[in-house]
């Protein structure tokens, strides 16, 4: 069965810092994608990043970046330069092709001014 | 636009009274998903369907029906509530096409089961 561990709750930064978010999975299969949702106080789900496992090369949006790290499983997302509307709850999630969806239980970020 | 939509956005029932919940994409994606989510549990997946008459279980799909008569609806049906049905639930939707595997979501409907 796959699985998806965020081990951090809730997490803190004051404005313009950065803050990286830890998340480890579990999975059998060799290809999957792997992303990360912010979810603001309005609840509406945005996705953040993506990444491929087959692509070694990190995915990068703005000032949102993640490191993959295949062999231990682990996926994490690094927000620099951090501001006011980045206050959210962030999920990981892991898609299996052709088989469910996975989401780890989130974390809960405040961005201080 | 381009959108998920989902109804009613809040709903306040009382235990055994069925009820549907609709989802609805104008994107013509072929996967469609239901999820539930809970405090501490995140998003978890209730039902998912691979295309039109192809539906599969999540990980929670006990209490909860789903069809797929069309590409673009997928109701969720509570066939009889309970109270640990309370909870915020999503419908999303993806391309399936090759690589672009993102789920687009809907805005959430909030279900209160007295």
């Amino acid at each position: 069965a796959q699985t998806v561990t965020q081990s951090q709750p809730e997490m803190s930064v004051q404005e313009a810092e950065t803050v990286t978010l830890s998340c480890t999975y579990d999975t059998s299969e060799n290809n999957y994608y792997l992303f990360w949702y912010k979810q603001p106080p309005s609840r509406q789900m945005i996705l953040v990043i993506r990444q491929e496992a087959y692509k070694q090369q990190n995915a990068t949006e703005n000032r949102f970046s993640v490191n993959f790290q295949k062999a231990a499983k682990s996926f994490s997302l690094k927000i620099s330069d951090s501001q006011l509307g980045d206050t959210a709850m962030y999920f990981c999630a892991l898609d299996n092709y052709g088989q469910n969806f996975v989401f780890g239980p989130g974390t809960r970020l405040s961005v201080l001014p | 636009e381009a959108q998920v939509t989902q109804n009613p956005r809040y709903l306040i029932t009382v235990t055994g009274k069925k009820l549907t919940v609709t989802c609805s994409q104008n994107m013509n994606h072929e996967y469609m998903s239901w999820y539930r989510q809970d405090p501490g549990l995140g998003l978890r997946q209730i039902y998912y369907s691979m295309n039109v008459e192809v539906t599969d279980k999540g990980d929670v799909p006990e209490g909860y029906k789903v069809s797929r008569k069309e590409k673009r609806n997928f109701p969720l049906i509570l066939e009889s509530p309970s109270p640990n049905q309370t909870s915020l639930y999503f419908c999303a939707s993806s391309p399936r096409q090759g690589m672009t595997d993102t789920q687009y979501f809907g805005p959430g409907t909030r279900l209160t089961v007295l």
